[in-house]
Formats: structure tokens, C-alpha cells, sequence
């Protein structure tokens, strides 16, 4: 089944700690992106990578940072900057810059600070 | 700027009432798409509908319609006779041609709806 794979489904971080969320699809997309999720506030843009080896920041970057080493995956490092990382992580992948395409999103990452 | 309001945070109906989840955008861009994604307790969002600026056509599928009206920039959704599978967090996103493909999301309507 084609499709979006995140990984793993809950994951704890300890102070200091950097943590890395997996984002895997079959897809075939070259878009990808990483949306944070926190209640009351919607979905808000981490960073996004539209073709491999190059990406851009959304309007949250900080306290992030991602690689795109392939195509097919586009993980996410929270970093000890981020200093309020508890929320909900979503992956997502489209078509390149195809306005009326839609994401495909998987399946979300919990992450909880200890 | 660009930006989406959903201005109803919790909406709470009675099964086989009809229910309208209010989306409104901001965009100075003459080009932009229209979406309306659900999102179940499992965290996955289900893609619904997609509207591209050109096309103020209203669409039904099924118990779910869509009206979008430029002219008070409102892309509304409205479930008739609603279910109890109907609940779920509903999102409307907003996107602008040739910027990266990028969705701008709504802070979503959370529906309950009981039995």
C-alpha cells in the first residue's frame, strides 16, 4: 500500500535531549512537510523540502532542524533549542508545487517531554 | 498575509442534525486552493474536498456540501443528518499557487456529535 509512514508513535525527550521523528512515504512525491499540532491552534508549518537535498523554513523553525538525503524520507530533529516541544507531529507529501494537489499526511508522532 | 479563520472552536449536535463548520480566508492573491481535511481520533487527516479560486461552483457529496463564496471570502461545510462517525476534527487549509505548495491551516472545528 502506497502511502506515509511516521515514526515512532509516541516518543519522550528528556531535558536536553535531541529527538528525531521519522517521516517515510512510497508515494513518489518530491514535496514534503512537517507540521506541528497543538490543541486550539491548528497545524502550523515546521519546514518543507520540495525537491531532495534542498528545503525551507515555515513559520516555526526554530528549535528544528531536517535533511533530505532521499526522496522517499524527510525526518524532523527537535533539538534541545526547542524549549516547549510537546505537541503533535505531522508529516505530509504532494506533488511538487501542484496548487490544486492535495497532501497526503500520515499518521502523527506524540512527543512528550519527561 | 494569508490567513484562515475558523471561528468555531467545539460544536456539539444531536445525531441526524445538519451542522455548518464556518471557514473564512485572507489572501490578496488572485490564484489559491480551497481545502477541507478531517481529522479522526487516530491523528490521520482525510482528505474531503478541494476548491480552486476559479471555481465558486458549490458541490454535495453525499450528507457533505461545500459553499464557497468569493465575495465574502467563506469556504463553509455542511453536514446533513450528521452521524456519530461524522466526529472528529475538521480543518480547513488554505493554499497559494506557486508558493511552495504549502498549506495554510484553520485552528480547526472540533465536532461531537451524540447518539
Amino acid at each position: 500500500d502506497g502511502g506515509i509512514t511516521q515514526s515512532p508513535k509516541y516518543l519522550f525527550r528528556k531535558e536536553g535531549q535531541n529527538v528525531t521523528l521519522s517521516c517515510e512515504q512510497n508515494l513518489n512525491h518530491d514535496a514534503m512537510y512537517w507540521y506541528r499540532q497543538d490543541p486550539g491552534q491548528g497545524l502550523r508549518l515546521i519546514y518543507y523540502s520540495q525537491i531532495v537535498n534542498d528545503f525551507q523554513k515555515g513559520d516555526i523553525a526554530e528549535g528544528y532542524s531536517v535533511s533530505r538525503e532521499k526522496k522517499e524520507s524527510f525526518p524532523l530533529t527537535v533539538t534541545s533549542a526547542q524549549k516547549n516541544p510537546t505537541a503533535f507531529y505531522l508529516c505530509a507529501s504532494g506533488p511538487r508545487d501542484r496548487g490544486n494537489e492535495k497532501l497526503f499526511f500520515g499518521s502523527g508522532t506524540q512527543l512528550s517531554v519527561l | 498575509a494569508q490567513k484562515v479563520t475558523q471561528a468555531q472552536t467545539e460544536i456539539s449536535v444531536v445525531e441526524k442534525e445538519d451542522v455548518t463548520l464556518d471557514c473564512v480566508y485572507e489572501t490578496r492573491d488572485t490564484t489559491y486552493y480551497l481545502f477541507w481535511y478531517k481529522q479522526p481520533p487516530s491523528g490521520e487527516l482525510v482528505f474531503l474536498i478541494r476548491r480552486n479560486s476559479f471555481d465558486e461552483q458549490n458541490e454535495i457529496s453525499g450528507r457533505y456540501s461545500w459553499n464557497f463564496q468569493k465575495s465574502t471570502s467563506s469556504f463553509n461545510f455542511t453536514i446533513t443528518a450528521s452521524q456519530v462517525v461524522d466526529s472528529a476534527v475538521y480543518f480547513c487549509a488554505l493554499r497559494i499557487y506557486n508558493q511552495g505548495g504549502k498549506l495554510i491551516f484553520g485552528q480547526g472545528t472540533e465536532l461531537s456529535v451524540k447518539p
